[in-house]
C-alpha cells in the first residue's frame, strides 16, 4: 500500500511570501503529525491531529504556522510570511491514532518531508 | 521536562564491526523510547521501541536496544555492520502516542569497506 506522501518536495521561496505544504496520510491513519528538522538537528514537533478531536498546536513556534486537516484524510500546514529561520525540512508523519486499543507507543510512518528554503 | 542527548554527532565504523550508539534520556516517568533510522533522500523509519518489560529490545534490520533506568540510557548496537546502515539515527523519548516525542539530534552513521 501506499505510505505517507508529501508535496512539494523542495520549495524555493522570498522572504515575506506565504507557503502551503501538503501531506497525504496513510489511508485509515487517524492520526497525523507535523515536524520540522533543521539542518543538524533533530525533529521538533508541531502539531498533531487526532481524529475529530481538536489539534494538539502547542509545538507551533509562531501565529504565522498554521495547519488544517480534512477529516482523516489530507492536512496542509501553511506559513505566513515566511523569514529565513523557516528554512528545514517539514515532514509529516501518520499512525493509526489513538481510537483504536492500544497497547503500545505507536509506529509513526513518516513522509519524505518537504524542504524548504527561504532566501 | 523531557530531553533526549545523543552524545556522539559523527561515528565512523569498518563494515562489519560492531556498532554501539549513545542516548541519554530525561523523562519525570517510565520512559517511551524510539530508535529511528533516516537514510539519505527517504523518511524516517521506525527501528525499535521500548515501552515496558524485557530491557533488552529487537528490532529490525539487525538492530537491538538495551532500556538502562539506573543510567538513563537506551543505547543502539548492532553486532555486524553492513554499509547499507550507513544514516542518520535519531532516538526519542516520549508519551504513549508518540506524537508527543522529543528527539535528539541525531547521530550519523559512516561505514567504511
Amino acid at each position: 500500500g501506499a505510505g505517507v506522501s508529501q508535496s512539494p518536495s523542495n520549495k524555493v521561496t522570498e522572504k515575506g511570501k506565504d507557503v502551503e505544504l501538503r501531506c497525504d496520510p496513510i489511508s485509515g491513519h487517524t492520526a497525523l503529525y507535523w515536524y520540522r528538522q533543521r539542518l543538524g538537528q533533530g525533529l521538533e514537533f508541531l502539531i498533531y491531529f487526532q481524529g475529530n478531536s481538536a489539534p494538539d498546536k502547542s509545538g507551533l513556534p509562531s501565529d504565522r504556522f498554521s495547519a488544517e486537516r480534512t477529516g482523516e484524510s489530507v492536512s496542509t500546514l501553511t506559513i505566513q510570511r515566511t523569514q529565513q529561520e523557516d528554512s528545514a525540512v517539514y515532514l509529516c508523519a501518520s499512525s493509526l491514532g489513538r481510537g483504536r486499543l492500544v497497547r503500545s507507543p505507536e509506529t509513526q510512518y513518516f513522509g519524505p518531508g518537504t524542504r524548504l528554503l527561504v532566501l | 521536562a523531557q530531553s533526549v542527548t545523543q552524545p556522539d554527532i559523527h561515528i565512523t565504523v569498518s563494515e562489519g564491526a560492531s556498532l554501539e550508539l549513545r542516548c541519554n534520556y530525561s523523562y519525570g516517568a517510565t520512559p517511551y523510547l524510539f530508535w529511528y533510522v533516516q537514510s539519505p533522500g527517504q523518511g524516517l523509519q521506525l527501528l525499535l521501541k521500548y515501552f515496558s518489560g524485557d530491557t533488552l529490545v529487537q528490532g529490525i534490520k539487525g538492530f537491538e536496544a538495551e532500556f538502562k533506568r539506573s543510567q538513563s540510557s537506551f543505547n543502539l548496537r548492532k553486532p555486524s555492520v553492513h554499509w547499507s546502515d550507513a544514516a542518520e539515527y535519531f532516538c526519542a523519548v516520549g508519551a504513549t502516542n508518540a506524537g508527543k516525542s522529543t528527539f535528539g539530534d541525531g547521530t550519523t552513521l559512516t561505514v567504511k569497506p
